[in-house]
């Protein structure tokens, strides 16, 4: 079973700065996965990528896999990005994908 | 269409009751998958469905578990015999292929068995 490890488990910070998140897996992966969940919201699908580095608005997303390890950055961080991000892996040494495997969340707030 | 939707959105149940919990998946999305999230165990994949079959059921916590999904679209999450530590958010997600694409997620059931 694949062990998704992500750090901080909390991050607060004032508006403007920029922000990463780290996580790291125990077992090789096809894809991993950079979810966001609002406060009382829904998941929202950030991120899905497989090798090098994805961008999109001020959000960035990074992996090593030789490494086992993703980034999630946000740039010019404003109070809208407060939400939990997860990371979330699939796929694994025998092939296919059976679901994601999560990792516990950064709880992220952004003060003005 | 529309993205992901689930039903009820809350159901309040007393211990001993069978729930069974709906998904709809966007049209057309082959793959479909159900997680759960509660406060002590973070998000946990449940089962996934490849149009009507589910290949792996290894994920369902306890036999009291099932799911089915008929014509490719709407899966049923069924719970009998519910216990207090069912008690969770059941998410639903869909994909338009079973693997490596970003997965679509609905706004979940939240389920409280008292």
């Amino acid at each position: 079973k694949n062990e998704v490890e992500q750090s901080p488990q909390n991050l607060t910070a004032q508006e403007g700065e920029f922000i990463t998140i780290n996580c790291s897996y125990s077992v090789g992966i096809s894809a991993l996965h950079w979810l966001q969940q609002h406060p009382g919201g829904g998941i929202v699908s950030l991120f899905m990528l497989s090798s090098g580095k994805k961008k999109h608005g001020r959000l960035i997303a990074t992996i090593n896999i030789q490494e086992k390890h993703s980034s999630l950055h946000i740039t010019a961080s404003h109070p809208r990005d407060s939400a939990v991000y997860i990371c979330a892996v699939e796929g694994g040494p025998t092939g296919g994908a059976d679901g994601l495997t999560f990792g516990k969340g950064t709880h992220l707030i952004i003060q003005p | 269409g529309a993205g992901v939707s689930q039903s009820p959105s809350n159901k309040v149940t007393e211990k001993g009751k069978d729930v069974e919990l709906r998904c709809d998946p966007i049209s057309g999305h082959t793959a479909l998958y159900w997680y759960r999230q509660s406060l002590g165990q973070g998000l946990e994949f449940l089962i996934y469905f490849q149009g009507n079959s589910a290949p792996d059921k290894s994920g369902l916590p306890s036999d009291r578990f099932s799911a089915e999904r008929t014509g490719g679209s709407v899966s049923t999450l069924t719970i009998q015999r519910t216990q207090q530590e069912d008690s969770a958010v059941y998410l639903c997600a869909s994909s338009p292929l079973r693997s490596y694409n970003e997965q679509f997620f609905g706004p979940g059931t939240r389920l409280t068995v008292l």
